[in-house]
């Protein structure tokens, strides 16, 4: 099974700084015959289901800000707020989906 | 309008057995791969099973394999997970969620369904 690893646990940032949540893949989740990366991000709010935020690692889906902005290839990836908003205070989830679905452990995201 | 919503969650002694299922509408049901995760009490995201469009192949994670069962009524619109043999760690909301892509990522979720497993 692919092990998804979330750096830090938890971040603290100042409004309208920017935030970095960092996602890594015990194996690459790069697909070689379509150049994809099988990656998705979510956001969780408290009392929420998650909320699909970027998939194929880079890709917003329709209706995010585009403040929120997905990197990365292969074993290492990168979620990025570019400045750090209220409603952006949740936990976020990076998921493979290159084999059987797994999902990091979270980063959990306030305002300084 | 997408809409999921899970129901039969509730309070179950260890051992015992309980149907979760999952409502869907608002698109062609038939179509698309389905997933439960699921969520313990102040913890991260697990995911549990998938089933692909008819029902014919399916996926467990570790945790559940064996003790849990994923099925489809595609003529009813409905996701079913049968979970026997409860523990008190499968304690956990249960969320079903459609894919967005073949078997991939998870565009639409419900709101959840709490099951509880304790004496």
């Amino acid at each position: 099974d692919i092990v998804m690893t979330q750096s830090p646990d938890s971040l603290a940032v100042s409004l309208g700084e920017r935030a970095t949540i960092n996602c890594k893949s015990s194996q690459s989740v790069l697909y070689s015959s379509n150049n994809k990366n099988y990656l998705a991000w979510y956001q969780q709010k408290p009392g929420q289901p998650p909320k699909l935020l970027i998939y194929w690692a880079s890709t917003r889906e329709s209706g995010v800000p585009d403040r929120f902005s997905g990197s990365g290839s292969g074993t290492d990836f990168t979620l990025t707020i570019s400045s750090l908003q209220a409603e952006d205070v949740a936990v976020y989830y990076c998921q493979q989906y290159y084999s059987t679905p797994g999902f990091g452990q979270g980063t959990r995201l306030e305002i300084k | 309008e997408v809409q999921l919503v899970e129901s039969g969650g509730g309070l179950v002694q260890p051992g015992g057995s309980l149907r979760l299922s999952c409502a869907a509408s608002g698109f062609t049901f038939s179509s698309y791969w389905m997933h439960w995760v699921r969520q313990a009490p102040g913890k991260g995201l697990v995911w549990v099973s998938r089933i692909n469009s008819d029902g014919s192949s399916t996926s467990y994670a570790d945790s559940v394999k064996g003790r849990f069962t994923i099925s489809r009524d595609n003529a009813k619109n409905t996701l079913y997970l049968q979970m026997n043999s409860l523990r008190a760690e499968d304690t956990a909301v249960y969320y079903c969620a459609r894919v967005g892509y073949s078997s991939g990522w998870l565009l639409y979720w419900g709101q959840g369904t709490l099951v509880t497993v304790s004496s």
